[in-house]
């Protein structure tokens, strides 16, 4: 069965503490592995999409790098801005995504 | 940008009402869903649609169904309302293989 799993479930950071989120997945045939952003009482924001392992996408203080079973998605110097759920989704049917049930990332000052 | 509308932030209906979620997408994208997300639960596929008048079941579809007449509209349905169906649901657009563009969501409470 299909499945996608983030860790952990709620990350605290203080302003400028570094970390990662992870994102395994078991999908047979991925085609395509993306992560979101949301903010409370709004719907998923898109950040990145990877296809192959050993990719690499960058945006601001986020990366996200892709290997065969499992994803990252690194923050560096975080701000409070960054505060939001983020949700890894993978693709194998060209269709629907199949969502993990997030990271609830809080950046104090 | 791509704009997906929801047609209510916010609803309160009863409990065997007939509710209708409207969304519409400015995109021309083909495909078209209806997610939920509950707290621990996270997001799950309720219906998809790839074509007008085309249809699909999603992981949890009981209780709903869906309509798809026009490209840019796609309705969710839920028959006669239940307590267990209040949620925040999301409506989302792409293009095959694409990354989903969604609304800003309808939190729906079923009393």
């Amino acid at each position: 069965e299909d499945q996608v799993t983030q860790s952990p479930e709620a990350l605290r950071l203080q302003e400028g503490e570094s970390s990662s989120l992870n994102c395994s997945y078991t999908v047979s045939g991925l085609r395509g592995l993306f992560w979101y952003r949301q903010d409370p009482g709004k719907g998923p924001e898109f950040l990145f999409t990877l296809y192959s392992a050993g990719e690499e996408k960058e945006k601001e203080r986020l990366k996200a790098t892709l290997t065969k079973k499992e994803s990252f998605l690194h923050i560096t110097a975080p701000k409070p801005e960054d505060s939001a759920t983020y949700l890894c989704a993978a693709s194998n049917s060209g269709y629907a995504l199949n969502f993990g049930k997030g990271t609830s990332l809080l950046v104090t000052p | 940008d791509v704009k997906v509308t929801q047609s209510s932030r916010y609803l309160v209906k009863r409990t065997g009402e007939k509710v209708f979620l409207e969304c519409v997408q400015d995109m021309d994208h083909e495909n078209m869903f209806w997610y939920r997300q509950d707290p621990g639960l996270g997001l799950r596929l309720i219906y998809f649609s790839y074509d007008v008048k085309m249809k699909e079941k999603g992981d949890i579809p009981e209780g709903y169904s869906v309509s798809r007449e026009k490209k840019e509209r796609f309705s969710l349905i839920l028959e006669s309302a239940s307590t267990n169906q209040t949620s925040m649901y999301l409506c989302a657009s792409s293009e095959r293989d694409e990354k989903l563009f969604f609304g800003s969501g309808t939190q729906l409470s079923v009393l």
